[in-house]
């Protein structure tokens, strides 16, 4: 069982707004962490301390807050954010890091 | 930009330790946290531990009793010994680096190498 759970699909038409959810006891206390995974790919990180998003990651990816859930929204969705995205945290002491068990994005 | 590459025997057999070395190129590896991260095929990211240059390392609990990350034998080089391999152990072995002073998220990766645990 993973600590923060994801939900295992998500899937959205080009344009439109994919949110993917990761909740766990861990929040709000420590930050939420998103990658990005290509199949074949190491993963990108997209999001880090919840809302910041780091230099090169398009506009469109965006992440936000609420209590034990974690958010993360790409906005006007296309064809090449289809991947997987892994919610990543650390427990709610702080001592060792943890995984959602990710979810596949299709964009239809 | 920072750069990691991963090498290592791609086939362990039941039981026996697996061991790999992550290359670090373009940054110090005095400078940063340095993690590995493991992924098993068609499964989700599972993260095995850091190492810092002091020595002072920090392993995932699933794990501490076989795991070992240490400096390398040559410079701006850590390694991952994993001893009494299973099955359970094949996976993808990602080398990753911590952001800033942090241990705890990661904005570099090398490319990953699969490692099979096989007779």
């Amino acid at each position: 069982s993973f600590e923060v759970r994801q939900p295992p699909s998500v899937s959205v038409s080009p344009g439109q707004t994919a949110r993917i959810t990761c909740s766990g006891k861990a929040f709000p206390k420590q930050y939420a962490y998103w990658y990005q995974q290509k199949p074949g790919q190491a993963p990108l990180l997209v999001i880090y301390k919840d809302t910041q998003r780091p230099s090169g990651i398009p506009e469109r990816f965006s992440g936000s807050t609420s209590g034990t859930t974690v958010t993360l929204t790409i906005s006007e969705v296309q064809a090449e954010d289809e991947a997987d995205y892994y919610c990543q945290s650390t427990d709610s002491l702080g001592t060792y890091v943890i995984f959602g068990g990710g979810t596949k994005l299709t964009v239809l | 930009q920072v750069q990691l590459q991963e090498s290592g025997p791609g086939l362990v057999k039941p039981s026996e330790t697996l061991s790999l070395t992550c290359t670090v190129s373009g940054g110090s590896i005095s400078t940063y946290y340095w993690s590995w991260i493991r992924q098993p095929p068609g499964k989700g990211l599972e993260w095995v531990g850091y190492f810092y240059y002091t020595g002072s390392t920090k392993y995932n609990p699933s794990l501490k009793s076989r795991v070992t990350i240490s400096v390398g034998t040559s410079k701006n080089q850590f390694s991952l010994k994993l001893t009494s391999v299973t099955a359970a152990d094949t996976a993808v072995y990602y080398c990753a680096k911590g952001v800033g002073s942090s241990w705890y998220y990661f904005d570099s990766w090398g490319q990953g190498t699969l490692v099979t645990v096989s007779s």
